[in-house]
């Protein structure tokens, strides 16, 4: 089955930078999209990029493209999500989440979540 | 941006009834080549990442209790809890996928 496994728990200082793993196992790793989604505490979800796998082109939100990074590994099927200059509004959970095997396509796998809190 | 505004904020139903959740974008996820609306919900229990439960606007994901269901097309859509149990009670969230960025609803939560 399907399975995402995130590093863990993280607190950075405001200005810091924070870099997330995502572990992919139960499929082909290179086959499908992944997205990066995060929550802030009681708050919606707000999507961040994506990773094509195969060839690594990332696409990203606007208000996210000077500050975050989405990599991947491919002998280790993992993937990582980078954010630079954080910020208190930065706190939230980060989740990777499976996409489609084209674009245009729902999420149907998410990661356990990773906490990020940013606090002086 | 496609901006998608779910509607009630939040709704307590009974055990047993039905609650309904309406979820519009701001402009069409209709794709007229294929027919094809490129609208999911997610739940998401406590302390839970979201789960997908219905694609395409109203393709049940495997293992999803048929007393959900989801309808419409075009920029109106609605997810149907036909029979509420305890265990539905969680958030829910429209999303479309059809344009980048794929963007989701503020959230509608359900409870007893």
């Amino acid at each position: 089955q399907v399975q995402l496994v995130q590093s863990g728990a993280e607190v950075k200082k405001p200005g810091a930078s924070v870099r997330v793993s995502c572990k992919a196992s139960g499929y082909t790793f290179s086959l499908y999209y992944m997205h990066w989604v995060r929550q802030a505490p009681g708050q919606g979800l707000e999507w961040m990029g994506v990773i094509n796998p195969a060839g690594g082109s990332t696409n990203y939100a606007q208000k996210f493209q000077d500050r975050v990074t989405v990599t991947r590994d491919t002998s280790t099927s993992t993937v990582y999500v980078e954010v630079t200059t954080l910020r208190s509004e930065d706190t939230a959970i980060y989740y990777c989440v499976r996409g489609g095997r084209s674009w245009g396509s729902p999420f149907d796998s998410w990661g356990q979540g990773t906490l990020v809190t940013v606090s002086s | 941006d496609i901006v998608m505004t779910q509607s009630p904020h939040s709704l307590a139903v009974s055990l047993g009834e039905r609650a309904t959740i309406n979820c519009k974008s701001s402009q069409s996820v209709l794709y007229n080549s294929n027919s094809k609306n490129f609208l999911a919900w997610y739940q998401q229990k406590p302390r839970q990442p979201p789960k997908l439960l219905i694609s395409w606007a109203s393709t049940r994901e495997s293992g999803v209790p048929d007393r959900f269901s989801g309808s419409g097309s075009g920029t109106d859509f609605t997810l149907t809890i036909s029979s509420l149990q305890a265990e539905d009670v969680a958030v829910y969230f429209c999303q479309q996928y059809y344009i980048t960025p794929p963007t989701f609803g503020g959230g509608t939560k359900v409870e007893i």
